[in-house]
């Protein structure tokens, strides 16, 4: 069980909007510490999508954003392509500076 | 262009240990920390500690303190992670990736096996 908690998986038609939640707790999310997420499509390693809550890596599409707040955190893709369906993981921290991953929420296109 | 690359996959029997190897290119080693994630057999991301490639501080998973060491050679901008006491549960993709908070840069991975 993540300490992290993910919907294990989520699905939208292309074009639509999905949100993916990521939920902690006052440890962890909600003591201040920064949220990332990756996709990870099948076979490969893990890619940075979102770091420090809401930003960018160069190279990600606008249509992949991050937002926080409290103790959560949520992932949105809008105008969804076949090409999203992937596996997607946020991760944080704890006080002892401990990576934190949540369980991963699938997410497929229809 | 910055680029780790992992040693190759390994079949270890239960109570051995591991040694993965991680090579960076592309940047100066010194200037980010490395961290280390695996992924069991269809199951979803762990992370087991980085290091920084700095100073050599380390910070473990506490379910994997006693059996994990994560070391770096900075003279080949290498890092390593060796696990020990291998267990049927070690079974998994490892991966190294750069930085200690956010982890912009993987490398391919590493596939673990532990049977008998």
């Amino acid at each position: 069980q993540s300490v992290l908690t993910q919907p294990p998986s989520v699905s939208g038609a292309p074009g639509q909007r999905v949100t993916i939640s990521c939920t902690g707790s006052s440890s962890n999310i909600g003591a201040g510490y920064d949220v990332h997420w990756y996709q990870q499509l099948p076979g490969t390693a893990p890619k940075l999508l979102i770091y420090g809550n809401s930003n960018r890596p160069s190279g990600v599409p606008d249509r992949f954003s991050g937002s926080k707040s409290g103790t959560s955190a949520s992932l949105a893709i809008t105008g969804l392509q076949a090409e999203d369906e992937a596996d997607y993981y946020c991760q944080s921290y704890d006080s002892s500076l401990s990576g934190l991953f949540g369980g991963g929420t699938k997410l497929t296109v229809l | 262009q910055v680029q780790l690359v992992q040693s190759g996959a390994e079949v270890k029997k239960p109570g051995a240990s591991v040694k993965v190897s991680c090579k960076a290119s592309g940047y100066t080693f010194t200037s980010y920390g490395i961290s280390w994630v695996r992924q069991a057999p269809g199951q979803g991301l762990e992370w087991m500690g980085w290091i920084s490639a700095y100073n050599g501080n380390t910070n473990y998973a506490q379910k994997l303190q006693g059996r994990v060491t994560m070391t770096t050679d900075t003279s080949t901008s290498t890092a390593y992670m060796e696990l020990r006491s291998l267990r049927s549960d070690d079974t998994a993709v490892y991966y190294c990736a750069r930085g200690l908070g956010t982890t912009d840069y993987w490398g391919q991975g590493t596939l673990v096996t532990v049977s008998s």
